[in-house]
């Protein structure tokens, strides 16, 4: 089975601190994508990289960076935490070819207080 | 850009009964795949049904059927027999196949489905 891994759950942090969100997927997957999750608003996509080095901005990049420096990881960059960023974050995963669906991690709800 | 609309924030349904969850899209594009996902309370979404839009006949999988019309952009999921176990949120999504490498998932705002005993 494909696993994505978030690496927590939940993460409280303060206002300005730099927060470090890593996801890892073990499926030698090309593409990799951070989403936002927000009451009403659904899944808005931050960042998304199909490739090693590369990556793209989404819909909602402003706050946030992106790292990939190795293919099974994807880490979600918040440079000075603001409380407008307190939301659910998902990691997905997904092949590069034709007809394959987005595999998702379980989530990390972050709280910046 | 391509956009997803799903109008139905909440639905219910009774146990054993039908219900269809609406979802209607815009694009350009005349090849691309469509998505229906399930976020339970747990937050894990898993994929309950795709279609490809160059496959007219209707995906099917097992209690889950959509019905694709290309032409009206509307791609809505039927599930018959529900279940308890089908409350949860969905989220409908469009995914491009074009072959530029940006295979983006563009989602809906989704509908929270509750099932009644």
């Amino acid at each position: 089975d494909v696993k994505v891994t978030q690496s927590s759950r939940y993460l409280v942090k303060r206002t300005g601190e730099k927060v470090f969100l890593e996801c890892v997927q073990d499926m030698d997957h090309e593409n990799m994508f951070w989403y936002r999750q927000d009451p009403g608003l659904g899944l808005r996509l931050i960042y998304f990289s199909y490739d090693v080095k590369m990556k793209e901005k989404g819909d909602i990049p402003e706050g946030y960076s992106v790292s990939r420096e190795k293919k099974e990881r994807f880490s979600l960059i918040l440079e000075s935490a603001s409380t407008n960023q307190t939301s659910m974050y998902l990691c997905a995963s997904s092949l590069g070819r034709r007809l394959t669906e987005a595999f998702f991690g379980q989530g990390t709800r972050l709280t910046v207080v | 850009a391509q956009t997803v609309t799903q109008s139905q924030p909440e639905m219910s349904v009774q146990e054993a009964e039908t219900v269809t969850l609406s979802c209607t899209y815009d694009t350009s594009e005349s090849d691309y795949y469509l998505f229906w996902y399930k976020q339970p309370p747990s937050r894990q979404m898993i994929l309950v049904i795709r279609q490809e839009a160059y496959k007219q006949q209707n995906a099917t999988e097992n209690r889950f059927s959509v019905n694709f019309q290309k032409a009206a952009k509307s791609f809505s999921l039927k599930i018959s027999d529900s279940q308890l176990g089908d409350a949860a949120m969905y989220f409908c999504a469009y995914r491009s196949a074009g072959t530029s490498g940006t295979y983006k998932y563009i989602f809906g705002t989704g509908t929270r489905l509750k099932v009644l005993a």
